[in-house]
């Protein structure tokens, strides 16, 4: 069966500190892979998504980045923390089958990251 | 941009009331999709309707899907403590979505005894 393993669960950091959240799924291949924010008490905001390794799709501005260095891992990255970068982290995978359509999405049990 | 709407924000209700949660998409969708988040948990996925006008059920859930897919709702019977958590419905945009999709705002459930 496949599984999400996201880490760490929860992490504090200073204001301008870089970050790096990891993500990696087993018992799939070529996962559409998919990070989130949200912040306390609201929605799902999509932030990146890939469809293959080096692919990565931007959905909002930001000062965060993601990388795909290989097929079943999946990097959330930051050079510099701003306090508006707090919130709860989640990772996602789909199916490939269809290009991710149509498929349900499976989270990792996400990082609370606190900005201080 | 593609947004989704769900009211009402939040909702408590006595155990054994029913509830309903409505979303609305300003854009006609491909499919949609219900999650269920567990306070501290994460979101997980409850059922995906495709189909115009499309009803499922599970157990004391039931989902529909609009005729104009742009719009869905989840109804509990009777509810239970274990309903409670936020409720996201999820679309697919029709056309240029890509592989993404687009959570609704959310309706957080209560249930008092």
């Amino acid at each position: 069966s496949q599984t999400i393993h996201q880490w760490p669960a929860t992490l504090v950091q200073p204001v301008g500190s870089p970050l790096s959240l990891e993500c990696t799924v087993e018992g799939t291949s070529n996962p559409n892979l998919y990070w989130y924010r949200q912040a306390a008490g609201r929605g799902l905001q999509l932030l990146f998504y890939s469809v293959g390794i080096g692919q990565i799709s931007s959905e909002v501005p930001q000062n965060l980045s993601a990388s795909r260095p290989q097929d079943r891992q999946f990097i959330l990255s930051s050079k510099k923390l701003l306090l508006s970068d707090s919130g709860f982290y989640l990772c996602a995978w789909s199916p490939p089958l269809a290009g991710g359509r149509n498929q349900p999405q499976h989270f990792g049990d996400g990082t609370r990251l606190s900005i201080l | 941009g593609q947004q989704v709407m769900q009211i009402p924000q939040y909702q408590h209700v006595q155990e054994g009331e029913d509830f309903t949660t409505y979303c609305n998409s300003s854009t006609t969708l491909s499919n949609i999709q219900w999650y269920k988040q567990r306070p501290g948990g994460h979101p997980v996925f409850l059922i995906q309707l495709v189909k115009s006008g499309e009803v499922k059920k599970q157990k004391r859930l039931t989902f529909q899907f609009g005729e104009a897919k742009k719009n869905s709702s989840l109804h509990i019977t009777a509810t239970q403590t274990t309903d409670v958590g936020t409720y996201f419905c999820a679309g697919h945009v029709l056309t240029g979505g890509g592989n993404k999709l687009t959570f609704g705002t959310g309706t957080q459930l209560k249930v008092e005894l």
